[in-house]
């Protein structure tokens, strides 16, 4: 079993919907957490980092973590044609220069 | 001021052959990164480099050696290149172990 799971999907909605991505780890160290986005032949760009368990919230992206089901999830509101990319869980422990990363979801937004 | 930069963006081997890739960054990072990513699997880390003088391996070394040239420059070796080792590779830069990785635009490499 992977340390990180996530869905690759893909993912294809209409303009202006929420988007809905999970993933879900098994290591209980992992304190810090991250969502990449990565364009097509380019490398991952950070969108969100949080730290323990809550939400935060950066214009239409809301990240959430819940350490005690150890889940976390992205939500991207009023979505664009610009947003399509392929979105990349990632998530360390305190005590470790590691990342784990998930598969990757790959989205599509149709105009 | 450029990020993460590595060189060459393609490269296609023969098995048995060798190569080094290149990565600079100008970020006066201390932490260094490497990474390949194949479909369905993510991202694995080859190697790191913690700190200027310090190489640690990752998830995947076998078939690999690094060298922290230097603060700015960390680089990657294949000795006998195989065909499992046709990847995308990325090169990454963080200030701290916890702090954000930067990364670069990746080196798209093919063994025949």
């Amino acid at each position: 079993q992977k340390e990180v799971e996530q869905d690759p999907g893909p993912l294809s909605v209409p303009e202006g919907a929420i988007v809905s991505l999970n993933c879900t780890y098994s290591n209980s160290a992992f304190q810090y957490f991250m969502w990449y986005r990565q364009y097509s032949r380019k490398g991952p760009e950070l969108l969100m980092y949080t730290y323990s368990s809550g939400n935060k919230e950066d214009g239409r992206f809301t990240a959430q973590v819940d350490k005690s089901s150890k889940y976390i999830s992205l939500f991207i509101r009023d979505s664009q044609p610009s947003d399509s990319a392929t979105y990349l869980c990632a998530m360390s422990a305190f005590y470790d220069y590691k990342l784990s990363f998930g598969a990757g979801t790959t989205v599509t937004v149709r105009a | 001021n450029a990020g993460v930069t590595q060189t060459p963006k393609f490269q296609v081997l023969k098995t048995g052959q060798s190569m080094t890739l290149q990565c600079a960054q100008d970020m006066n990072h201390n932490s260094m990164y490497w990474y390949r990513q194949d479909p369905g699997m993510g991202l694995r880390l080859i190697y790191y480099s913690a700190s200027e003088g310090t190489t640690d391996k990752g998830e995947v070394p076998n078939g690999y050696n690094v060298s922290r040239l230097n603060k700015r420059e960390f680089s990657l070796r294949l000795e006998s290149a195989a065909p499992s080792q046709t990847s995308v590779y990325f090169c990454a830069s963080s200030g701290t172990g916890t702090d954000t990785q930067y990364f670069g635009p990746g080196t798209r490499l093919t063994v025949l």
